[in-house]
C-alpha cells in the first residue's frame, strides 16, 4: 500500500490550492478515503471523507463551503480542492485509507496514510 | 470540533507499563465501540495501533491493548522499549455531521 500526496505549497489568504493523493496497492474504488491535517506543533485534525464510488461526502464544520474532496477511482487519485484559504488551514495534510468503501457504516478508523504535504497560508 | 481529552505527557521507564486516557462524551467514545488509536513518530505519518476499541492490526506488538469504560477509553503499553517513544493519539466515531474526531494527543516518554 502506497500513498502519495502532493500539491502543497504557499498561498495567500483567501487564496486556493489543490491536493492530490497517489494510491497503489489495493483495490482503490474498494475504499473511502479521507483528508486529516496536522497544525505545526498540533494534534491531528479530520477534514472530510469520500466514499469509495464518490457518491457519499463529509467535511468538518469548519471546511464546509471552503473545501470540496472527490476522486478519479481510474486515476486511482484522491483530490482535495482548497478555496478562501484561511491562517488556519496552515498544516500537513494526510491522506488516510478506510478499510471498508463505505463512509455511514463501521468500520471507523484509518489503516494506512500517506507522509503528507504542507500547505502554508500567509501573506 | 471539540477534541477528545488526552493528557499532554505520560512517561515511564523500560520494561515499566504506562497507560494513556482518552476522555470524550456519550456522542462518541461512551456511545460506540469505535475509538482507534494511532502513534505518531516525529516527522512521520500517524500509524493505526488499535481499533474498535481493544483490537490490534496485523503486525502491531501485543504490548499495545486498549479498552473502555464509559466515556474513556484508555491504551496500555506493557514492556515499554525505547521505540515506544512517540506522540499517540486517539479517535472515535462521532454522531454528528462531523464523523470523526480526535483526541488532543499524548507524548510518551521512554525514561
Amino acid at each position: 500500500v502506497q500513498l502519495l500526496e502532493s500539491g502543497g505549497g504557499l498561498a495567500q489568504p483567501g487564496g486556493s490550492l489543490s491536493l492530490s493523493c497517489a494510491a497503489s496497492g489495493f483495490p482503490f474504488s474498494n475504499h473511502a478515503m479521507s483528508w486529516v491535517r496536522q497544525a505545526p506543533g498540533k494534534g491531528l485534525e479530520w477534514v472530510s471523507i469520500i466514499s469509495g464510488s464518490g457518491g457519499s461526502i463529509y467535511y468538518e464544520d469548519s471546511v464546509k463551503g471552503r473545501f470540496t474532496i472527490s476522486r478519479e477511482n481510474p486515476k486511482n487519485t484522491l483530490y482535495l480542492q482548497m478555496n478562501s484559504l484561511r491562517a488556519e488551514d496552515t498544516a500537513v495534510y494526510y491522506c488516510a485509507k478506510s478499510p471498508s468503501a463505505l463512509t455511514w457504516l463501521p468500520p471507523y478508523y484509518f489503516d494506512f496514510w500517506g507522509q503528507g504535504t504542507v500547505v502554508t497560508v500567509s501573506s | 470540533q471539540s477534541a477528545l481529552t488526552q493528557p499532554a505527557s505520560v512517561s515511564g521507564s523500560p520494561g515499566q507499563s504506562i497507560t494513556i486516557s482518552c476522555t470524550g462524551t456519550s456522542s462518541d467514545v461512551g456511545g460506540y465501540n469505535y475509538v482507534s488509536w494511532y502513534q505518531q513518530h516525529p516527522g512521520k505519518a500517524p500509524k493505526l495501533m488499535i481499533f474498535d476499541v481493544n483490537n490490534r492490526p496485523s503486525g502491531v506488538s501485543d504490548r499495545f491493548s486498549g479498552s473502555k469504560s464509559g466515556n474513556t477509553a484508555s491504551l496500555t503499553i506493557s514492556g515499554l522499549q525505547a521505540e515506544d517513544e512517540a506522540d499517540y493519539y486517539c479517535s472515535s466515531y462521532r454522531s454528528s455531521s462531523t464523523l470523526y474526531v480526535f483526541g488532543t494527543g499524548t507524548k510518551v516518554t521512554v525514561l
